[in-house]
Parts: structure tokens; sequence; C-alpha cells
């Protein structure tokens, strides 16, 4: 079966801090994808990584940055954490244009919250 | 820029109906259509993939279609159960990578 494994659930964290969030997924896949999710506002993608090393800007990529040194695993840093960096992230792995055939499949998520 | 609109926002409906839910996109030059369900603070679920060349996708009681020309999918439920109950969530991908999804519509259903 499929699996997609965000590294936390929950996490609390200091404005200004770095944090990093880990992504890891067991299907082989090239493309790797990092949204966050607002009320109101749906998915944002951040970024995107269609084979390593190598990455794509996605709609907000402001105040994040990321790396993927390995295949199967994609990680987001917040370079130094706000509060509007609050809120729900959430990887995803598969699919795209050139993977047509392949469904997107996503992680359980990470609650992120910046005090 | 695509963009993909859900509605409606939230439905309400009683244990058993079949119900449909609706997903409309303006550029009619897809690869795919993917429908999603997403439970509470939870990550999204994949329900179906319509390849652009499928009319429909069928997986248990879900049902899906596409009609490219006219920039839109339904997705029918049958016989709604309570554990139905999440948002339903369309995305639909660009000649990239980038995935463009709707803003869901939220089902309730009352046993």
């Amino acid at each position: 079966d499929v699996k997609v494994t965000q590294s936390s659930r929950y996490l609390v964290k200091r404005t200004g801090e770095k944090v990093f969030l880990e992504c890891v997924q067991d299907m082989d896949h090239e493309n790797m994808f990092w949204y966050r999710q607002d009320p109101g506002l749906g998915l944002r993608l951040i970024y995107f990584s269609y084979d390593v090393k190598m990455k794509e800007k996605g709609d907000i990529p402001e105040g994040y940055s990321v790396s993927r040194e390995k295949k199967e695993r994609f990680s987001l840093i917040l370079e130094s954490a706000s509060t509007n960096q609050t809120s729900m992230y959430l990887c995803a792995s598969g699919g795209g244009g050139l993977s047509s055939n392949q469904p997107q499949h996503f992680g359980d998520g990470t609650r992120l919250s910046i005090l | 820029k695509q963009e993909v609109t859900q509605i409606p926002a939230a439905l309400s409906v009683p244990e058993g109906e079949n119900l449909v839910l609706n997903c409309s996109f303006t550029d009619s030059a897809i690869y795919n259509l993917q429908w999603f369900r997403q439970d509470p603070g939870k990550g999204l679920t994949s329900l179906l993939l319509i390849q652009s060349s499928q009319r429909e996708q069928t997986s248990g009681r879900l049902n899906a279609s596409l009609d490219k020309s006219s920039g839109r999918s339904t997705l029918y439920i049958a016989a709604s159960q309570p554990g139905d109950s999440a948002t339903y969530l369309c995305a639909v991908p660009n000649t990239g990578n980038q995935f463009y999804f709707g803003t869901g519509t939220s089902l309730t259903v009352i046993p």
C-alpha cells in the first residue's frame, strides 16, 4: 500500500526558530510536493521537486526552502519561523503532468503552531 | 491560470440518499482529474483518478465522470452513509507538475 509519512502530526515552535518538516515516500515517485492549507484559502503549493536536488517554487515560496538529497525524502524548512506560518502543512507524492496515470498521495499532515 | 470551483461549499443529506458533488475548471487542457476526501485534521485520501481520455471511473459506491469540453466533473455517491461525512476536493494538474485544487465540498450525512 502507498505510504507518505510526515515526521510530526503536531509541532509547536517559537518565532525566529528554524523549523524542519520531513516527508518520506515509499513509492519511488519522482515528484514530491509541499502544500499549506488554511481555512478559506484551500491548498496552496509552496514548493515541489521533480527529481533529487531539483526543485521549483510554487505559489507561496517566501519564507520557505526545501531539500531533496534522496529520492524518497523531501524536507521543508522554515528559515526563521513567523506567526503567519502557523498552518497545516501537507506533503504529497506522485502525479503531475508527465505522470498523468499516477494519482497524488498525501501524508497525514503536520499542524504547526508558531508562538 | 487554471481555476477550480466546487459547488456547493457544504451539503447535508439524510443517510441512504444518493448525491452528486460538482467540480468545474476553466482550462480544459488537462491530463487528468483527481477526487480526494479529507477528514478533519487529516491529510487527503485519493478516491478516484480520471484520465483526460476517460469519461467515467468507478470505485465501490463512488462514480466520477469527466466532461472536458464543458470543464466539469461530478462525483456521485450512492446510498450515502454517516462514514461518508468529510470534505471532498477535486484537483487538476497543469502541463507542468502543479496541481490546482478546489476549495472543497463539506458533506454531512445525517443518520
